[in-house]
């Protein structure tokens, strides 16, 4: 299966400022992910990160608030932006192909 | 919003016991997953279990799946203090959606 390679590991952030996280699989892959895990909870999707085109958002998450790119079949980003501290949340990316899901390591936000 | 239902949200046995954690969901489904979560960062992929198997195992685990009552369960053998950590089960399609997991504390 595929290897994500997710960066920063962890961040803390000034309210009102945003943060991009990265992430980049070691083959192409199809379809990418991003959740979020609040504070002893389970994952949430946030959105499906589309190559080429918007990304496909769940309800309740808008594109104005979590920016996604997706410029190829290898790399994503998500921006977390206008950051309060209900953000503060763990952030991971997901890829998808033909030998199933890989997840990466996680992005540990703290906003204060 | 979240597909399925893990319970107990919280579980601690002693070290040696089998571990027992259930889930259900809601729609039709092509496969189910179990994942790990150690200390709430990446998640390891334990398992899949397809629609149309009903039981399948590795090494100490042993997941059933029961499309009747849109339920399966994962039971951990033999419990080790590494088995410590959360788990979820998750499915879908074209995404996958996570349950809400269980936290599983093992005891020395």
């Amino acid at each position: 299966s595929a290897v994500i390679s997710q960066k920063p590991s962890r961040d803390i952030c000034q309210r009102g400022t945003s943060l991009t996280i990265q992430c980049q699989v070691d083959s192409q892959v199809t379809m990418m992910f991003w959740y979020r895990q609040q504070p002893g909870q389970s994952l949430t999707l946030i959105a499906t990160a589309n190559q080429g085109s918007e990304a496909t958002y769940e309800s309740g998450f808008v594109i104005d608030k979590f920016p996604i790119s997706r410029p190829n079949l290898t790399f994503s980003t998500l921006t977390v932006s206008n950051m309060s501290p209900e953000d503060s949340s763990i952030y991971l990316c997901s890829s998808f192909n033909l030998y199933g899901y890989t997840f990466g390591s996680g992005t540990r936000l703290t906003v204060v | 919003s979240q597909q399925g239902e893990e319970d107990p949200q919280a579980l601690s046995i002693q070290e040696g016991e089998n571990a027992t954690m259930n889930c259900s969901y809601k729609t039709s489904i092509n496969n189910l997953q179990w994942y790990r979560q150690n200390s709430g960062r990446g998640l390891v992929h334990l398992i899949l279990i397809r629609s149309n198997e009903r039981e399948k195992h590795s090494g100490r685990l042993r997941v059933t799946l029961d499309t009747s009552k849109k339920s399966s369960s994962l039971l951990i053998t033999a419990s080790r203090a590494a088995d410590t950590a959360s788990y979820f089960c998750a499915s879908g399609d074209d995404k996958i959606i996570f349950g809400k997991g269980t936290r599983l504390h093992i005891l020395p």
